[in-house]
């Protein structure tokens, strides 16, 4: 089956710093990927569409200078969480798809924690 | 919100017995998938059920969809202790590849 990694898979931060996650698409080519976040005992919250290529789509409600999605070539995608604060502290959870198939193909997560 | 309900909101069984869960919706769909998340984990997918479909099994699970009522139900029957975890469903509504997800079901199996 498709296998999709994110790197790191736990990252600790200071606030005011910034820290990128990576999300890669290990045996297929990933036209779009998805980021969500999710805060304990709560669901996946959407964060944002990319596209292979183009700008991100983000939901209502999230800051795009703060998260900064970058989806440069068909198997990876970059989400940086800017000048991190506390609050940003989550689980940070990426997906990918191809063309033409609705199927979602999850990575294992990052949790981030914001000291 | 567009976010989907699951109920209950949490559910507590005894080993070897049957589990069901609902999700219902609020747009119409492509399709509808559930996931399985076991604590702290990443998402594990269970079944994807077309709109046109009104029933689907996979193993122990069996999946219904009922689209004039926008709801969708998850039975695991026999359940095991490792049946434990979240899970969620997930909606994509008509024309996009956009997934919404529910606010999932707590399952806890007794052994």
């Amino acid at each position: 089956g498709a296998v999709v990694s994110q790197h790191p898979s736990w990252v600790i931060c200071k606030s005011g710093t910034s820290v990128k996650i990576e999300c890669r698409s290990l045996d297929f080519q990933a036209t779009t990927m998805f980021w969500y976040r999710q805060f304990p005992k709560q669901s996946l919250m959407l964060m944002a569409t990319s596209n292979e290529g183009s700008k991100a789509t983000y939901e209502q409600g999230v800051e795009k200078d703060k998260f900064l999605i970058n989806h440069a070539s068909l198997t990876l995608s970059t989400l940086t969480v800017t000048s991190a604060h506390p609050e940003d502290s989550s689980f940070y959870i990426c997906s990918a798809s191809s063309a033409g198939f609705y199927e979602q193909y999850f990575g294992p997560g990052t949790r981030l924690t914001v000291t | 919100s567009q976010q989907g309900e699951e109920d209950p909101q949490a559910l507590s069984i005894q080993e070897g017995e049957n589990a069901t869960m609902n999700c219902s919706y609020k747009t119409s769909i492509n399709n509808l998938q559930w996931y399985r998340q076991n604590s702290g984990r990443g998402l594990v997918h269970l079944i994807l059920i077309r709109s046109n479909e009104r029933e689907k099994h996979s193993g122990r699970l069996r999946v219904t969809l009922d689209t004039s009522k926008k709801s969708s139900s998850l039975l695991i029957t026999a359940s095991r202790a490792a049946d434990t975890a979240s899970y969620f469903c997930a909606t994509a509504a008509s024309g996009t590849y956009k997934y919404i997800f529910g606010t999932g079901t707590r399952l806890k199996v007794l052994a």
